[in-house]
């Protein structure tokens, strides 16, 4: 694949119950970014991965969200006891490295009801 | 804190209506500036990348520029299919590993 791709691209999910969203970087691309799109918003930064560093959570919302990278390439971004603000676009990039331009996959679309 | 707003929210224009958008920007030290093009539905699709003041990068009807302090995006005689929202980003040389977004202009082109 030559992009991100993001998988599920639509979630729709009942108030209280755990999702995962899935990230396929780019071959190669060491750095991974998870951001948060909400409707008619700016994109909010959520966390980094850079090669086997540990992570930058500055911008996760509350405890409730965490992610993992396995073996340096594929992410998952785990959202529990999700609630209705939840609801958002998630959008998952990658890059070379820090620094360098950031690809973004198509997102995943969470809805909460 | 590092800060980008871009201006306007939303412009309508007119087929071969030549414009700018503008993404103001404050951050301790500009590692790069990225403008991004996004369609309803989709991701982020990549633009252009500046990392000096004086730079300019062009791309068929748009051309970007960037100063200390601000960029533009400038459309040439557009087309209805550069209707779109136009991201803008910043990336600091030192601090946060994120790259901070303004929120976008809304570009619509009529024919």
């Amino acid at each position: 694949g030559a992009g991100v791709s993001q998988s599920p691209s639509n979630k729709v999910t009942e108030k209280g119950k755990d999702v995962e969203l899935r990230c396929d970087p780019i071959s190669g691309h060491t750095a991974l970014y998870w951001y948060r799109q909400s409707l008619g918003q700016g994109l909010e930064f959520l966390i980094y991965f850079q090669g086997n560093s540990a992570p930058d959570k500055s911008g996760l919302p509350s405890d409730r969200f965490s992610a993992e990278r396995t073996g340096g390439s594929v992410s998952t971004l785990t959202i529990q006891r999700t609630q209705q603000e939840d609801s958002a676009v998630y959008l998952c990039a990658s890059s070379p490295t820090w620094g360098n331009t950031i690809y973004f996959g198509e997102g995943s679309w969470l809805t909460v009801v | 804190e590092d800060q980008v707003t871009q201006s306007p929210e939303a412009l309508r224009l007119q087929e071969g209506e030549s414009s700018s958008l503008n993404c103001s920007y404050t951050v301790s030290g500009l590692r790069g500036l990225f403008w991004y093009r996004q369609d309803p539905g989709k991701g982020p699709e990549f633009l252009f990348t500046l990392y000096s003041a004086g730079e300019e990068k062009e791309k068929e009807r748009l051309k970007a520029t960037l100063t200390k302090k601000e960029s533009f995006l400038h459309i040439t005689a557009p087309k209805p299919e550069d209707s779109a929202t136009y991201l803008c980003a910043v990336q600091a040389a030192i601090g946060g590993n994120d790259m901070r977004f303004g929120a976008g202009t809304r570009l619509t082109v009529k024919p």
